[in-house]
């Protein structure tokens, strides 16, 4: 069965701390990757996104991920959170143009 | 460039009414899949539509139906509302992008039934 597991559902960092999110799948087929961020009331952002090639994959607003096919991980960090990183962050999978298949998401809370 | 749009924005209908949600997609996007959003949980897919055939369906019941225009806008129906169809309804238009596809979402319907 395919899924996606974020083991946290809610962290709270300092701001200018450091983060990482942790996403674990299973999926029978060569995954796609992708963390997207969810602000409240709002639809959902791609961060990034992992396909093939280098495994470390820069995405937008300075997060980055890993992907590690023996650990079956994506592990979402950024080196230093801003109070606006405050939101929701979900995990997800897919194999091309086939739906995404979704973790439930961890709530991140930044405090001064 | 104008991003995947969903009309309307918010919602409030009885339990047993019908309910219809629009979609555009991003222009030149011929994908346009649906999920459903409930508090607290991540998305879950319910319809996938390319050149207006349907693709897949999610573990929706039959109350649920969608369609695609020849415009490859898409509209999603629900029948009967129930009060556990209350959520966060998203639309994602798909692009073909450096290898794989990406699904672009639109700001979602809050559906509230009561």
């Amino acid at each position: 069965a395919q899924s996606v597991t974020q083991p946290d559902i809610h962290i709270t960092v300092s701001e200018g701390a450091s983060l990482e999110l942790r996403c674990n799948y299973s999926y029978g087929a060569t995954p796609y990757l992708f963390w997207y961020v969810q602000s409240p009331g709002q639809g959902l952002q791609l961060l990034l996104k992992y396909f093939s090639g280098d495994t470390l994959v820069q995405g937008i607003k300075g997060f980055e991920a890993e992907f590690k096919r023996s650990q079956s991980s994506f592990n979402l960090r950024k080196p230093s959170v801003h109070w606006s990183d405050a939101a929701e962050y979900f995990c997800a999978v897919n194999s091309g143009n086939t739906p995404l298949v979704f973790g439930k998401g961890t709530r991140l809370s930044v405090i001064a | 460039d104008a991003g995947v749009t969903q009309s309307p924005t918010h919602l409030i209908k009885t339990r047993g009414q019908q309910v219809t949600l629009r979609c555009s997609p991003i222009s030149g996007h011929k994908s346009v899949s649906w999920y459903q959003q409930v508090l607290g949980q991540g998305p879950q897919f319910i319809f996938q539509y390319y050149e207006k055939e349907e693709r897949g369906r999610g573990n929706f019941p039959d109350r649920f139906s969608a369609r695609q225009f020849p415009n490859y806008s898409s509209e999603l129906n629900v029948n009967a509302l129930l009060l556990g169809d209350s959520a966060l309804y998203l639309c994602a238009s798909s692009s073909w992008t450096g290898g794989s596809y990406e699904q672009y979402f639109g700001p979602g319907t809050r559906l509230t039934v009561t």
